[in-house]
């Protein structure tokens, strides 16, 4: 399996709303990351967890709060956003030696 | 800090001509190269890379260039063709987790 997989591929949420956005890689890497991505822009790194452990945040609000539960999952917890939060979010996972796979992307429109 | 320059950030070629996009870094640590193609509403997806150690590296039409000296590195297309459009990104890394992006170029192959 060489697929990053994440769900859902669309959510539209209002700024009142509590979501989590999810990921999945069985390839055995052992870094997840969680980018965001505006659109014509490159992928903007929010987070990476190495063995399970938090290891970046690049000075993310707290709105935003990330969870590794295990090896091969990654949660991305959404609370009180704003509309300017609208984005493609990508997760991605690497061995740790500076490639990343990207999964399909989660499509979030705040409203 | 560290960054990513990339160039031009959109070029157009005629179908069956060759593409070259430039890439420079700031980090004199960075020893890991790779090259992402995201085509439209898609993720970004590994297209070929290289490792400080190395001067050059092809895959059939793709081929990637790198002189440590002047932390320049460039990615050329050869033949191209239809779908090669879509936005490239270079990127830099220590092989560490954390990876830098260029701001990306747009390809577009003109019939």
């Amino acid at each position: 399996d060489t697929e990053v997989t994440q769900t859902p591929k669309h959510l539209v949420m209002g700024m009142t709303n509590k979501k989590s956005l999810k990921c999945e890689q069985h390839m055995g890497h052992r870094a997840m990351y969680w980018y965001k991505q505006k659109a014509k822009k490159p992928p903007e790194l929010m987070f990476v967890y190495s063995y399970e452990k938090l290891s970046i945040n690049e000075s993310v609000p707290s709105r935003f709060s990330p969870e590794c539960p295990n090896s091969s999952l990654l949660n991305l917890h959404l609370h009180a956003l704003q509309p300017e939060d609208s984005a493609l979010y990508l997760c991605a996972s690497s061995q740790g030696h500076g490639e990343a796979f990207f999964g399909q992307g989660t499509r979030l429109t705040v409203v | 800090g560290e960054n990513v320059e990339q160039h031009p950030s959109t070029l157009s070629v005629q179908e069956g001509d060759s593409a070259v996009i430039k890439c420079t870094y700031s980090d004199s640590a960075s020893n890991y190269f790779p090259w992402y193609k995201q085509e439209l509403g898609k993720r970004p997806q590994l297209i070929i890379d290289i490792r400080s150690n190395v001067g050059e590296k092809k895959d059939q039409r793709i081929a990637v260039t790198l002189n440590k000296t002047a932390k320049h590195f460039s990615l050329h297309i050869t033949e191209t063709q239809p779908e090669d459009s879509a936005v490239y990104f270079c990127a830099a890394s220590r092989g560490d987790d954390k990876i830098i992006f260029g701001k990306g170029t747009r390809l577009h192959i003109l019939p």
